[in-house]
């Protein structure tokens, strides 16, 4: 069965960097998107980005460029996003969304069980 | 950026009762192939969100035949025609016709 299982509770320092991984299973990687959704405590959720996971091609909010950068290794079936320059407002709980990949339309069918990220001097 | 404003905030139902939950959104969603790109998903309390509804109608697998998504123009609806104790939690509406992908502030359901 298809799972995405991602790394663990992270605590950092504002100005510091978080890379938060996020390992597939149970399907073909590279025959799908990966997006990234994060939702601050108490709020909405919000898109980050996507990548394919094929040629590893990327498009990112505008919210965010220059921030983040998510990239995958194929060879482990696992997507990574990282941000850099983190605030306080940058805590929350951080989300992969895998695309169905069935056209038309983007939509998510799995999701990981989300990564905290708390940002805190 | 389109601006997708949902309505109400906060949905208290009686199990049993039909429930609705609007999206509006701040410009149309119909792609070039015909399709609106508007999806609906529920994050029940302590989860990851669930698909319910992708391309407006269409539900997702293992979801109920008790919930339905019509549209409107610009105005779509999520519709539960008996809601179950199991339904609770945080309903989203999501646009992914351009990025950013935007979604919907949430709907609180909750059993009276």
């Amino acid at each position: 069965q298809v799972q995405l299982v991602q790394s663990g509770a992270e605590v950092k320092k504002p100005g510091a960097s978080v890379k938060v991984s996020c390992k597939s299973s149970g399907y073909t990687f590279s025959d799908y998107y990966m997006h990234w959704v994060r939702q601050a405590p108490g709020q909405g959720l919000e898109w980050m980005g996507w990548i394919n996971l094929n040629s590893g091609a990327t498009k990112y909010a505008q919210k965010f460029q220059g921030r983040v950068t998510v990239t995958r290794d194929t060879s482990i079936s696992t997507a990574y996003m990282e941000l850099s320059s983190l605030r306080s407002d940058d805590t929350a709980v951080y989300y992969c969304a895998r695309d169905s990949a069935s056209l038309p339309g983007t939509y998510y069918d799995y999701w990981g069980q989300g990564t905290l990220v708390t940002v805190s001097s | 950026d389109i601006v997708m404003t949902q309505s109400p905030l906060s949905l208290p139902v009686t199990p049993g009762e039909p429930a609705s939950i609007s999206c509006r959104s701040s410009q149309s969603l119909m792609h070039s192939n015909g399709y609106k790109y508007l999806d609906w998903y529920l994050q029940k309390p302590g989860q990851s969100p669930q698909l319910l509804i992708y391309l407006v109608s269409n539900r997702a697998s293992g979801v109920p035949d008790r919930f339905s998504g019509s549209e409107s123009g610009t105005d779509f609806t999520l519709k539960i025609s008996r809601v179950e104790a199991e339904d609770v939690g945080l309903y989203y509406c999501v646009q992914t016709l351009q990025t950013p992908y935007t979604f919907g502030q949430g709907t609180k359901l909750e059993i009276k």
